[in-house]
């Protein structure tokens, strides 16, 4: 079992709706949690960051951590066709190896 | 500023071939990494600097030899690749990392696309 999960994909939605972007993972030790944008052939871009549980929200964009239940989200509300992409989850530990655990990452597909 | 900038973009060497790519950060960042990614996976980490100590080597084959000649730079020379090498090679700094006691967001610049003929 990996120590990430994270649905492949590809998820197709219609311009305007809300995308839901989920990650499980197994290491209770992760405290740090990522969400990166991939576009095609690019480097992945930092989009939202967390540390422990909880909500954090910027502008279309909301991440939500429940470390009780080892899952994490991502929602993008209002999503756009240059929201298309590849979304990654990562995560690392508090102490300790501090690399990044990524998940396989979703692909999103926006059409107009 | 959270730029990280690599060089080349792209890159075609043969087998023979000695290479290097290039990696540079201004954001004060004291850990840097290198990863590499294949088409439709994610990234896998290769080797992790902290203050400029290589703290983490993945197993990575001799072939491939990091650098870190100051805290902005990291370099990665390349020797004798073999085409399963070909890849997106991904540099990326954060302001803490092992054993520093700060946290690892990571920023990632956006690769050197690497090809081994």
């Amino acid at each position: 079992q990996k120590e990430v999960e994270q649905d492949p994909g590809p998820l197709s939605v219609p311009e305007g709706a809300i995308v839901s972007l989920n990650c499980t993972y197994s290491n209770s030790a992760f405290q740090y949690f990522m969400w990166y944008r991939q576009y095609s052939r690019k480097g992945p871009e930092l989009l939202m960051y967390t540390y422990s549980s909880g909500n954090k929200e910027d502008g279309r964009f909301t991440a939500q951590v429940d470390k009780s239940s080892k899952y994490i989200s991502l929602f993008i509300r209002d999503s756009q066709p240059s929201d298309s992409a590849t979304y990654l989850c990562a995560m690392s530990a508090d102490t300790g190896r501090r690399a990044l655990t990524f998940g396989s990452g979703t692909r999103l597909q926006v059409q107009p | 500023d959270t730029e990280v900038t690599q060089t080349p973009k792209h890159l075609v060497m043969g087998m023979t071939n000695k290479k290097s790519l290039k990696c540079e950060q201004h954001m004060g960042h004291r850990a840097m990494y290198w990863y590499k990614q294949k088409a439709k996976k994610p990234p896998e980490l290769m080797f992790v600097y902290s203050y400029e100590k290589l703290s983490i080597n993945e197993s990575v084959p001799s072939r491939f030899s990091p650098e870190c000649p100051n805290s902005s730079l990291l370099n990665l020379h390349l020797h004798a690749l073999q085409p399963e090498d070909s890849a997106l090679y991904l540099c990326a700094s954060s302001q803490g990392g092992a054993g520093t006691g700060v946290p690892g967001t990571q920023y990632f610049g956006p690769g050197t696309r690497l090809t081994v003929l």
